[in-house]
């Protein structure tokens, strides 16, 4: 069973300062998505990674997907108040079975 | 933009209840999927659909859980004989391309089971 570790799981930070988070496993992941999770609200969809190595931007935020699959990380840069939120990876190990979330990263930004 | 409507919002049935949940996935997307989300908790995977059928399920989704695809629109979500600890968020999803691929999932459905 696939297991999906995300770090650091709380995050507090001033406005306008960088951060990265993490999600890790053994696993191989044939894909892997990021979304955002406000309070009471279904995640939404930020980005979806499938190739080793993989690097997309939204804006401010910056994907990475490891070489070997296994690993990917989440970067913002001079994060906004905007950006709070519970930040989760799901991943897919291989074409049998469905994707599975981490437990998040619990992003707060202070103004 | 298109989204995926989940009602009821709130639900509180008695423990030993059969409950539905339902959920209007994208129009033109052909996966289904159910997570539910125990408060405080990660969410965790039940269930995807696709063509009519269960495409996989999770040793949560026991014999008291079924889904449905009743008519073109409506996925829906039952729990035959509710217990307490069934008391979640419950989120459908759908996605257009496949199982891995840019899920939208509905704002949810609260059950308290008492």
């Amino acid at each position: 069973t696939q297991l999906l570790e995300q770090s650091p799981q709380f995050l507090s930070i001033q406005e306008g300062e960088n951060l990265t988070v993490y999600c890790n496993s053994s696993s191989v992941f044939s894909s892997l998505q990021w979304y955002r999770q406000e309070p009471g609200e279904g995640p939404v969809l930020l980005v979806t990674v499938v190739t080793g190595g993989e690097v997309k931007k939204l804006k401010r935020l910056t994907f990475q997907f490891g070489d070997a699959r296994k690993d990917s990380s989440l970067h913002i840069t001079a994060a906004q108040p905007g950006d709070t939120g519970l930040y989760l990876c799901a991943g897919r190990e291989n074409n049998n079975n469905d994707m599975r979330f981490g437990a998040g990263t619990r992003l707060t930004v202070k103004p | 933009e298109p989204e995926v409507t989940q009602t009821p919002s709130h639900q509180v049935t008695q423990m030993g209840q059969e409950v539905i949940l339902r959920c209007v996935p994208i129009s033109n997307h052909l996966y289904f999927y159910w997570y539910r989300q125990i408060l405080g908790q990660k969410v965790e995977f039940l269930v995807s659909f696709y063509n009519n059928e269960i495409s996989e399920k999770s040793e949560i989704f026991d014999d008291q859980f079924s889904v449905e695809r009743p008519d073109g629109s409506n996925f829906t979500l039952k729990i035959r004989s509710t217990k307490l600890e069934d008391s979640a968020m419950y989120f459908c999803a759908s996605s257009e391309v496949g199982r891995g691929y840019g899920y939208t999932f509905g704002s949810g459905t609260r059950l308290t089971v008492v």
